[in-house]
């Protein structure tokens, strides 16, 4: 069985200031990992993903992350937060082997204040 | 090319009546996945259909719940007899192929009054 923990429920940052949302997963085989974002009243949009390539990814909007397996962690970072930024980041989970649905951690809600 | 398609995006029910969602998903796309939002929680999986077959409905209550991705058509979820529980917002996301990235749709908001 495959889990996501997201640390903290709310992030607030202000605008200019480092972005870290935290994830950790529980996965019995080598994960393919996921962040998406939701903006208020709309669908979820695929901000990057980790396939068993570089364990460093690279996103949109100048979002990356890190995968570490030691730390079963898959990290989102920004290193400048911009007020389009606030929003709610999910991390994800599937399994590399069979069909890939998605385990979903519970969110956190990015706040950003001017 | 379109994305997913939802429709309706807001829909209300009365307890005891019955809610069908739709879903379109991309040109090309013969894989459809259903998940539901609850209020304070993240997406939970509930069901994966290729064109019609019900691949996994693990996800998915036993009663009063069901799904199907005919031949011809969108995807649909039918909740019959809803309860206020059964309120929240459900997403459709769909992939071209089963281990590929899921693209999602802009999601239907079901109160239930």
């Amino acid at each position: 069985a495959q889990s996501v923990t997201q640390l903290g429920s709310h992030v607030s940052v202000s605008e200019g200031a480092l972005v870290l949302l935290r994830c950790n997963y529980s996965s019995s085989v080598p994960p393919y990992l996921f962040w998406y974002v939701q903006y208020p009243n709309q669908g979820l949009q695929l901000l990057l993903k980790y396939t068993s390539a570089a364990t460093l990814v690279k996103g949109i909007n100048g979002f990356e992350a890190e995968f570490k397996k030691s730390e079963t962690s898959f990290h989102l970072t920004k290193p400048s937060a911009h007020m389009s930024d606030a929003a709610e980041y999910f991390c994800a989970v599937s399994s590399p082997s069979g069909y890939s649905t998605l385990t979903f951690g519970k969110g956190t809600m990015l706040l950003v204040s001017p | 090319n379109a994305g997913v398609m939802q429709n309706p995006r807001h829909l209300v029910r009365r307890r005891g009546q019955e809610a069908r969602l739709r879903c379109s998903p991309m040109k090309g796309h013969s894989h459809v996945y259903w998940y539901r939002q609850l209020p304070e929680e993240g997406l939970k999986f509930m069901v994966y259909l290729q064109k019609e077959n019900i691949i996994d409905e693990s996800g998915m209550p036993k009663e009063r719940f069901s799904a199907e991705f005919p031949k011809e058509g969108p995807s649909i979820l039918r909740i019959q007899q809803v309860v206020r529980g059964d309120s929240a917002a459900y997403f459709c996301a769909s992939s071209p192929e089963s281990y590929n990235e899921q693209f999602f749709g802009p999601g239907t908001r079901l109160t239930v009054l």
